[in-house]
């Protein structure tokens, strides 16, 4: 069954918003990870948050891990009609190394 | 530092046909993973290898597909006698030894027709 989850489905915004993506899990967890596809592309490995971490900032992203809850969120602020994409968060369960990935957000941003 | 390099990019193949997938990690890069997308979907995983050895083939079907890396050259994704529901877009991706990371080519979509 699918490891992750993401909400929303899909997101439309404007240039300057901020836009929040939220991904579920169902069991424990190394890492979680969050990837970008551009249409049509292949992935870019945006950031990685381990277990033991709540938060991590990249740049104009902020990834945060609750692990009571089995969720993460990643944020990009002051987004950019290049942020249009579509985000998985992936995870690897303990003693493997497989990733599972989350159905997607695809998020537009309109300038 | 070349990435991931996956070819073709794109194959059309008829029902019944065979198709081969090539992956080259990136330079030092032992790990390789193969992952399925299908339209409209996330990444599914398929197999895990390393040099010469098969770790977790546990997203493999058990027929008409098979994985290899040889010591030498690519990881070849094998899928024979394809049918229409393979039609998806193949990715390979690879990791340094120790690292979780895994980075990912730009991958191959088969169209079989």
């Amino acid at each position: 069954s699918q490891q992750g989850e993401e909400d929303p489905q899909a997101l439309s915004i404007q240039e300057g918003e901020n836009a929040t993506m939220n991904c579920s899990y169902k069991t424990s967890i190394n890492n979680l990870q969050w990837y970008r596809q551009n249409s049509g592309r292949g992935l870019v490995h945006l950031i990685l948050i381990r277990s033991n971490e709540r938060e991590k900032h990249s740049g104009r992203l902020r990834v945060t891990l609750d692990t009571s809850k089995k969720s993460s969120s990643l944020l990009i602020t002051a987004s950019r009609a290049a942020d249009t994409a579509s985000y998985f968060c992936a995870t690897d369960a303990r003693n493997t190394d497989k990733l599972i990935f989350g159905t997607g957000t695809r998020l537009q941003v309109f300038p | 530092n070349a990435g991931v390099m996956q070819n073709p990019r794109h194959l059309v193949r008829r029902r019944g046909q065979e198709a081969r997938l090539r992956c080259s990690p990136m330079k030092g890069h032992s790990h390789v993973y193969w992952y399925r997308q299908l339209p409209e979907e996330g990444l599914k995983f398929m197999v895990y290898l390393q040099k010469e050895n098969i770790i977790d083939e546990s997203g493999m079907p058990k027929e008409r597909f098979s994985a290899e890396f040889p010591k030498e050259g690519p990881s070849i994704l094998r899928i024979q006698q394809v049918v229409r529901g393979d039609s998806a877009a193949y990715f390979c991706a690879s990791s340094p030894r120790g690292r979780r990371e895994q980075y990912f080519g730009p991958g191959t979509r088969l169209t079989v027709t």
